[in-house]
């Protein structure tokens, strides 16, 4: 069964807009970790954002921040402010355990984010 | 921050070589470093995990014999591409944990292999 699912495979943005990333995950483990990581056309993977399970707040990390929403399942990444420098594939991860082990991440399918000036 | 170094960034090859892949953590040691593999407009899939001293852990499908991976040190581990064939051309990339479990996988530059 698919753990990590993008339904987005685009998105368009606007220059100076607010935009989202969405991304639903299946795990019956209670206790995991949640990224989301950025690929430009170079192809590196830039971390962006991590949420663990038990984290009681949203993660943010400056323009980036993370809609965490347990019971639905969903850690949609909301970008705000899209620079031209945002346009690349983003790919949310997830690790089941939180720490320790050698946990591995499956990631989705990815998500092509376009920013428009 | 942590930095992963990878080599080389590409590579041609003729069909039968073998070509070898190394991933290096250079400011940390590197107990656990994973492998994938992405085809292009495609996902990362998890070709295996590479544990220092030990034997890799292979995922489903992923043939050991022809993906040999070697982790000698908490510094590098080596990929290596064995009789490759034209199927075998994909961009491969590495991530590294530090010690203590680290939440963030730290992840090399990737390597894109092309056999004719």
């Amino acid at each position: 069964a698919q753990k990590i699912t993008q339904t987005q495979p685009g998105m368009f943005v606007q220059e100076k807009e607010a935009v989202t990333l969405d991304c639903t995950y299946d795990t019956s483990d209670p206790s995991y970790g949640l990224f989301w990581y950025k690929q430009p056309s170079s192809g590196e993977m830039i971390f962006l954002i991590y949420q663990g399970s038990y984290d009681q707040q949203n993660a943010t990390e400056g323009r980036y921040s993370l809609n965490f929403q347990k019971a639905r399942k969903s850690a949609n990444l909301v970008i705000s402010a899209s620079q031209l420098g945002d346009s690349a594939m983003y790919f949310c991860a997830m690790r089941e355990g939180i720490s320790g082990g050698y946990n591995k991440l499956i990631f989705g399918a990815g998500t092509r984010l376009a920013v428009h000036p | 921050g942590a930095v992963v170094s990878q080599h080389p960034s590409w590579v041609i090859c003729k069909s039968g070589t073998s070509v070898k892949i190394e991933c290096r953590s250079l400011d940390f040691q590197a107990t656990t470093m994973f492998w994938y593999r992405q085809f292009p407009k495609q996902s990362l899939m998890l070709m295996a995990t590479s544990n220092e001293g030990s034997k890799a852990t292979y995922e489903q499908g992923v043939e050991k014999d022809k993906f040999l991976i070697n982790h000698a040190s908490l510094t590098l581990s080596t990929l290596t591409v064995t009789s490759a064939h034209p199927e075998d051309s994909s961009f491969y990339i590495c991530s590294a944990r530090g010690l203590g479990g680290n939440e963030k996988l730290f992840f090399g530059s990737g390597t894109q292999l092309s056999v004719l």
